[in-house]
């Protein structure tokens, strides 16, 4: 079946501009993860989904930052007035959170945005 | 918090060899560990997850890890290199509950010499 799928794959921006970047989760997952991974900084947790529940955004590292998810599906993850230190590979994930057991994220192949 | 260690940030062994990637968490709760492989330009894939079960743990492409709570540490280990195990392998680490997200170490490059 279909993975995790996320566009654009490559983004090139210059400085002060917004980007969106958007994450189509596996058909039934529940839940949705955004990570970055960034030179300096490694592998870092952003934002999560679940269901209609309010999102945790304790990773969003300022207030440039900010995601949605429509009808529990596909999420955006929006940079206003890009910098270049949020040059990075944005990672999407997805997972179907039953409760009780731990459940496998999923992750798409990540846009990789890079600020001029 | 949980946290997770990375020793060596690259490690190069030779095809046929022992592979040993090392890893130490800290997490005030039972955690769940895992072992990600990313390929060039590739997102990333579940190597192998350990989640309270039995503590050692066999994932794909032969490779498998030990949960050691005395040490806090779960290394990942293959008995012999191929040069297409040739990837970053990141350790992370998360617990039941909440929004169950990972913690990722530094990760750790390996390279396979022929």
């Amino acid at each position: 079946g279909a993975g995790v799928s996320q566009s654009p794959s490559n983004k090139v921006t210059e400085k002060g501009k917004d980007v969106e970047l958007r994450c189509d989760p596996i058909s039934g997952h529940t839940a949705l993860y955004w990570y970055r991974q960034s030179l300096g900084q490694g592998l870092e947790f952003l934002i999560y989904f679940q269901g209609n529940s309010a999102p945790d955004k304790s990773g969003l590292p300022s207030d440039r930052f900010s995601a949605e998810r429509t009808g529990g599906s596909v999420s955006t993850l929006t940079i206003q007035r890009t910098q270049q230190e949020d040059s990075a590979v944005y990672l999407c994930a997805s997972s179907l959170r039953l409760a009780g057991a731990y459940n496998e994220q999923f992750f798409g192949p990540g846009t990789r945005l890079t600020v001029l | 918090a949980q946290s997770v260690t990375q020793l060596g940030s690259h490690v190069s062994v030779s095809e046929g060899a022992l592979v040993l990637l090392r890893c130490n968490y800290s997490s005030s709760v039972p955690p769940y560990l895992f072992w990600y492989v990313q390929y060039p330009n590739q997102g990333l894939q579940l190597l192998l997850k350990y989640t309270s079960a039995a503590t050692l743990v066999k994932g794909i492409n032969g490779f498998e890890a030990e949960f050691k709570k005395s040490e806090t540490s779960f290394h990942l280990t293959k008995p012999s290199a191929h040069m297409s195990d040739a990837a970053e392998y990141f350790c992370a680490v998360s617990t039941l509950g909440g929004s169950e997200k990972l913690v990722f170490g530094k990760g750790t490059k390996l390279t396979v010499n022929p």
